[in-house]
């Protein structure tokens, strides 16, 4: 069974920083492209970034470019995502997601999702 | 940027009755890579279509999704209660990725 368990989140000042992490399981972790996917409270889905499987490709939404910092320890069966200069605006629900096609490239299409970690940013 | 845009915001519908949902893209999506999710109240999202008209994994065959291009729907042929949720469009075939606003599916 296929298995994304995300961790991390929390409360942090504006300009702040956090590590999300993404434990996976139940499938080959090293085959797959990854990805981060946010939601606000209340609000829609926003795609935040994607690896590919050897991390050779490597995306991010405008609105995180420059701040945020994705990876992966395939050795680890693990995803990160390191946030830094926090904003009032990515205070959301971060999910970990798998990508739906066994490729060596990303397709962003998410086909397994974590329960996501709530990032709070406030002073 | 591909604006995904989907209506109507708000569809009452009671179970049993057939759900139509649409999702219009502000330029053709390419290869028409184009998804469905659902989502339940403190869930994560769920795969339901993909490709336009793909079923994903044990997703049940009263989901459907037809379209292309710019115009996309999901329809549900008889809703059971459990499909009462939020629907939200993706699409896939460039960057940015982009979701649609989503549309909440309520009990009549």
């Amino acid at each position: 069974e296929v298995q994304l368990v995300e961790s991390g989140g929390g409360l942090v000042k504006p300009g702040g920083s956090l590590r999300l992490s993404c434990a996976a399981s139940g499938f080959t972790f090293r085959s797959y492209s990854m990805n981060w996917v946010r939601q606000a409270p209340g609000k829609g889905l926003e795609w935040v970034s994607s690896i590919s499987s050897s991390s050779s490709y490597i995306y991010y939404a405008d609105s995180v470019k420059g701040r945020f910092t994705i990876s992966r320890d395939n050795a680890k069966n693990s995803l990160y995502l390191q946030m830094s200069g926090l904003r009032a605006e990515d205070t959301a629900v971060y999910y970990c997601a798998r990508d739906g096609f066994l490729t060596t490239v990303v397709t962003a299409l998410f086909d397994y999702w974590g329960q996501g970690t709530l990032v709070t940013v406030s002073s | 940027e591909i604006v995904l845009t989907q209506s109507p915001g708000t569809l009452s519908l009671s179970p049993g009755e057939r759900a139509t949902l649409s999702c219009r893209a502000s330029q053709s999506v390419s290869s028409n890579y184009l998804a469905w999710y659902q989502q339940k109240p403190g869930q994560a999202p769920r795969l339901l279509i993909y490709g336009a008209s793909s079923r994903a994994t044990g997703i049940p065959d009263r989901f459907s999704g037809s379209g292309s291009g710019t115009d996309f729907t999901l329809t549900i042929s008889r809703l059971e209660p459990e499909d009462f949720a939020v629907y939200y469009c993706q699409q896939y075939g460039s960057s940015p990725i982009t979701f649609g606003q989503g549309t909440r599916l309520e009990i009549k």
